[in-house]
């Protein structure tokens, strides 16, 4: 299979850390990209390959990679961090792209 | 830095077709795939296909019978055009830029991919 699975929503305290999974098949043998959505606005690219950050997404998030099992963390969580992830890898041919049903951190 | 910047129409009746355009400003066109992706009111991100500079597409398999995409070099664009459209497909479209590359250890190698670039979306409701 090429689904993605990710939990519908998560919640985690101000200045705690959370962690946020996708499983799926396809992560055996690809890494998965991390997208962040405010609402209202486009999905922001905050996580890709092993463990890399575009210019500009603070080194509180991080990632990692355990079997069928790409996590993404956030370290001290900021009011800011509220927001939908979604993970993203491409399936077994390597032709087509899918997506994470996303989960929703509300920051408490 | 690159951005897209992206139009079209936003409102149309069951059956039309959906056209949308991607334009690429400051920086390479060349060398990349342009995904396009959609996200329906209070839904998830769905992947729609995407083309590079020379054409070579990648559909969705559940959208491909009624999607066309093409690229025009010249401008530095890409195009979107879903046929027989229904309430089904309202939903925000947006274009991004593909991006890829390999991790390799000592016994292993891993591929990657992600969207770096996104344009800013655009809204589209199917309604009679």
């Amino acid at each position: 299979s090429s689904e993605l699975t990710q939990d519908p929503a998560v919640s985690v305290a101000l200045g705690q850390t959370v962690r946020i999974t996708c499983q799926g098949d396809i992560l055996r043998n690809f890494y998965a990209s991390w997208y962040q959505q405010r609402p209202g606005q486009a999905p922001l690219l905050v996580l890709y390959g092993k463990n890399e950050r575009p210019s500009g997404i603070p080194d509180r998030i991080s990632g990692s990679r355990s079997g069928n099992t790409a996590s993404l963390t956030i370290t001290g969580v900021q009011a800011e961090d509220e927001a939908d992830y979604y993970c993203n890898s491409r399936d077994w041919s390597g032709s087509h792209l899918v997506f994470g049903g996303g989960t929703r951190l509300t920051v408490l | 830095q690159v951005q897209l910047q992206q139009w079209g129409a936003g409102l149309l009746k069951p059956s039309e077709t959906l056209s949308l355009t991607c334009a690429v400003y400051g920086g390479s066109f060349s060398g990349y795939y342009w995904s396009w992706i959609r996200q329906p009111p209070g839904k998830g991100l769905e992947w729609i296909g995407e083309i590079n500079d020379i054409g070579s597409t990648n559909y969705n398999p559940s959208l491909k019978s009624r999607l066309n995409i093409s690229v025009d070099t010249s401008k530095n664009q890409v195009s979107l055009n879903l046929t027989s459209v229904t309430a089904a497909d309202t939903a925000v479209y947006y274009c991004a830029r593909d991006g890829g590359g390999e991790d390799c250890g000592p016994s292993s190698c891993y591929f990657y991919y992600y969207m770096d670039v996104w344009g800013k979306g655009t809204t589209v409701t199917v309604s009679s």
